[in-house]
């Protein structure tokens, strides 16, 4: 069983809103990703980092910005929600690229 | 284009049945190709992952399939069960660089009644 865990499951706010996604992994691995899935539709790539202090977009443009400070720690920020930004967000890692993914739980979104 | 296509969008079958689903991919220069399966609400799990010299890979009942000459997979579950349920991913790697990059599918929406 993966151990990468994301925090919130659901979250609800109002447009204009910052909020933060957490994600941990406590596998030591290098490389994380997020990514962006509507219902019925196929995973886009938003952002990765392949180590700490290396951040690159994915692509799929995306109005949020994460951060990698520590191995086991990708956050992702929206600084002002917008109800085009509802979606299920996916965090993953794997120890190589093109490595095996494990993916978190998954955070739903919703902006009203 | 680089593309991963999936098929058939939906399936409902009956508990205890076998299914195959169908991956279709242009993906190339082809470095690998994973199953995935994913409940509703919940991130994806790996199924299998199949390199270029690999036609078969099972897993308990579930066992995939690659031609690579014609650039076809298939995921065949057998013996179904309610916990099947589910959305099947295909996804394929290329190796166009050294970091390679993911294609997805949409998946295949399984249902098993009872």
């Amino acid at each position: 069983e993966a151990d990468i865990y994301q925090t919130p499951r659901y979250l609800v706010i109002g447009t204009g809103k910052k909020i933060t996604l957490e994600c941990s992994q406590t596998m030591g691995h290098d490389k994380m990703y997020w990514y962006q899935q509507d219902p019925g539709m196929e995973l886009h790539l938003i952002h990765y980092s392949y180590g700490v202090n290396s951040t690159e977009k994915g692509d799929l443009s995306s109005e949020s910005t994460v951060s990698r400070i520590r191995t086991e720690h990708f956050p992702l920020t929206l600084e002002s929600a917008r109800p085009s930004h509802t979606s299920q967000y996916l965090c993953a890692s794997s120890d190589s690229a093109p490595g095996e993914l494990f993916f978190g739980e998954g955070s739903r979104l919703t902006v009203l | 284009k680089n593309q991963v296509e999936q098929s058939p969008q939906s399936l409902i079958i009956l508990e205890g049945k076998n299914c195959t689903l169908q991956c279709n991919y242009t993906v190339s220069p082809f470095s690998n190709l994973r199953w995935y399966k994913q409940d509703t609400g919940r991130g994806p799990v790996s199924l299998t992952i199949m390199t270029f010299s690999e036609n078969t890979k099972s897993n308990g009942r579930y066992t995939a399939t690659l031609d690579a000459d014609t650039k076809q997979s298939s995921l065949h579950i057998t013996a179904s069960q309610l916990s099947d349920s589910a959305s099947y991913i295909c996804v394929v790697s290329d190796r166009g660089s050294t970091l390679g990059r993911l294609y997805f599918g949409r998946g295949t929406q399984l249902t098993v009644w009872p």
